[in-house]
């Protein structure tokens, strides 16, 4: 597509619910992140594909968030038993992978999710 | 956790003006970008600087680079109130094929007429 895409752009759920938010990158960019921001702060890093596989996990704050990104190009984070403070704006972002490592993001508008 | 630490955390100045945001981080970095996020968007790329580059230009704006101190600045010459933003700076440190962006608490910039 011509950006990146997501999807829902809100959503609401209550505390306890399962949540799967899309992300659906540039065509051709191997690499996709997710970030997650909060109110006044800057993106915080959750995860980062390149191709299918997570490079690094390492942002993921506990084993209720999970991410996949099973063909290489739409990917899904998955958060269960949702809490309140998962609540935030959940940004994906994509780039073509290059030698020079210069990865340059172009970020989707943001999937927002409130836990009640 | 963020790396990158924005200073001031808000200014605002008026449109001709010129404004400078600063960044400063704590790790070795491949390469350093700034970008802007307008109230309820995401974020888009303005400019990126190399580690081994001390000084790079795009348009109005002007952006430096000091590995030894750790810290970059970035200069938006004769604002408009079209600048109004939040701009975060990202450090990008590469570990074999990984390449991770690491944001900072960005700067919140208003320019009134």
């Amino acid at each position: 597509g011509a950006g990146v895409s997501q999807t829902p752009s809100n959503k609401v759920t209550e505390k306890g619910k399962y949540v799967e938010l899309r992300c659906d990158p540039i065509s051709g960019h191997t690499a996709l992140y997710w970030y997650r921001q909060s109110l006044g702060q800057g993106p915080e890093f959750l995860i980062y594909f390149q191709g299918t596989g997570a490079a690094d996990d390492s942002g993921l704050p506990n084993d209720r968030f999970f991410a996949v990104r099973p063909e290489g190009s739409v990917s899904t984070l998955k958060i269960q038993r949702t809490e309140r403070g998962d609540s935030a704006v959940y940004l994906c972002a994509s780039s073509p992978w290059g030698t020079s490592g210069a990865n340059v993001l172009t970020f989707g508008a943001g999937s927002r999710l409130t836990v009640l | 956790s963020q790396q990158g630490e924005e200073d001031p955390q808000a200014l605002s100045i008026q449109e001709g003006e010129n404004a400078t945001m600063n960044c400063s981080y704590k790790t070795s970095i491949n390469n350093l970008q700034w970008y802007r996020q307008n109230s309820g968007r995401g974020l888009v790329h303005l400019i990126l600087i190399r580690s081994n580059e001390r000084e790079k230009h795009s348009g109005r704006l002007r952006v430096t680079l000091d590995t030894s101190k750790k810290s970059s600045s970035l200069l938006i010459t004769a604002s408009r109130a079209a600048d109004t933003a939040s701009y975060f700076c990202a450090t990008v440190f590469l570990t074999g094929t990984a390449s991770k962006l690491t944001f900072g608490t960005g700067t919140r910039l208003q320019v009134t007429l």
